[in-house]
């Protein structure tokens, strides 16, 4: 248990569906980010917030919508996904950016039919 | 461009040493992580190092060369449970940059 929760831990959607992923950290700290981790792929960093002002967008696609209404809550809202976005999204915080130790969840499994 | 190298999979015995290589090329550097992963699971964080040389913890150690853009974590007396997949990730000017990971099996 690190401190990061997530929910759903699965979900399959269809690809006209509208769906949303929750992160909630319980550790005080100011940063949380959204990874994408597919099969053979490095960790790909999607957003970052600090102190709830996003600070980094990593040329996502628009399908992906972040929301961090205070720095303990993280969302990622999904729709009109395609079917090469299943993967295993994991969030993580951190004291603050840069060289801090991130602390990551256990991730969703999203399937995208 | 940025990038970290480590090697795809890796077999050792259990009772043995297994050191898991990383080199990388980043923008700017902070410090450069090493985080364990078990399948399903979340990563979780094992040693930092930002400073040249060895950083030891238990059976784990971890060193750093930044000259050499080089870096290597040493499991030893290994056990089943480290059977998992070992991430080396740098923090450079702006974020965190992993490696693809290193899945470790360790046998009997």
């Amino acid at each position: 248990e690190t401190g990061v929760t997530q929910t759903p831990r699965h979900l399959v959607m269809g690809m006209t569906n509208k769906k949303s992923l929750k992160c909630e950290q319980h550790l005080g700290h100011n940063a949380m980010y959204w990874y994408k981790q597919s099969a053979k792929k490095p960790l790909e960093l999607m957003f970052v917030y600090n102190f709830k002002e996003q600070t980094e967008n990593n040329s996502v696609p628009s399908r992906f919508s972040p929301e961090c209404p205070n720095s303990s809550h993280l969302f990622l809202h999904l729709h009109t996904l395609q079917p090469e976005d299943s993967a295993l999204y994991l969030c993580a915080s951190s004291q603050g950016g840069g060289a801090d130790t991130q602390y990551f969840g256990p991730g969703t499994r999203l399937t995208v039919l | 461009g940025q990038n970290i190298d480590q090697p795809t999979e890796m077999t050792a015995t259990e009772g043995a040493i297994v050191q898991i290589n990383c080199t990388y090329q980043t923008s700017g550097f902070n410090g450069l992580f090493w985080y364990q992963q078990h399948a399903g699971e979340a990563p979780t964080f094992l040693s930092y190092n930002v400073l040249d040389g060895l950083e030891e913890k238990g059976r784990f150690s971890s060193f750093l060369s930044r000259s050499k853009g080089y870096s290597y974590l040493l499991l030893k007396e290994l056990q089943m449970k480290d059977s998992a997949s070992y991430l080396c990730a740098v923090s450079g000017t702006y974020k965190y940059i992993f490696g693809t990971g290193t899945r470790l099996k360790v046998l009997a």
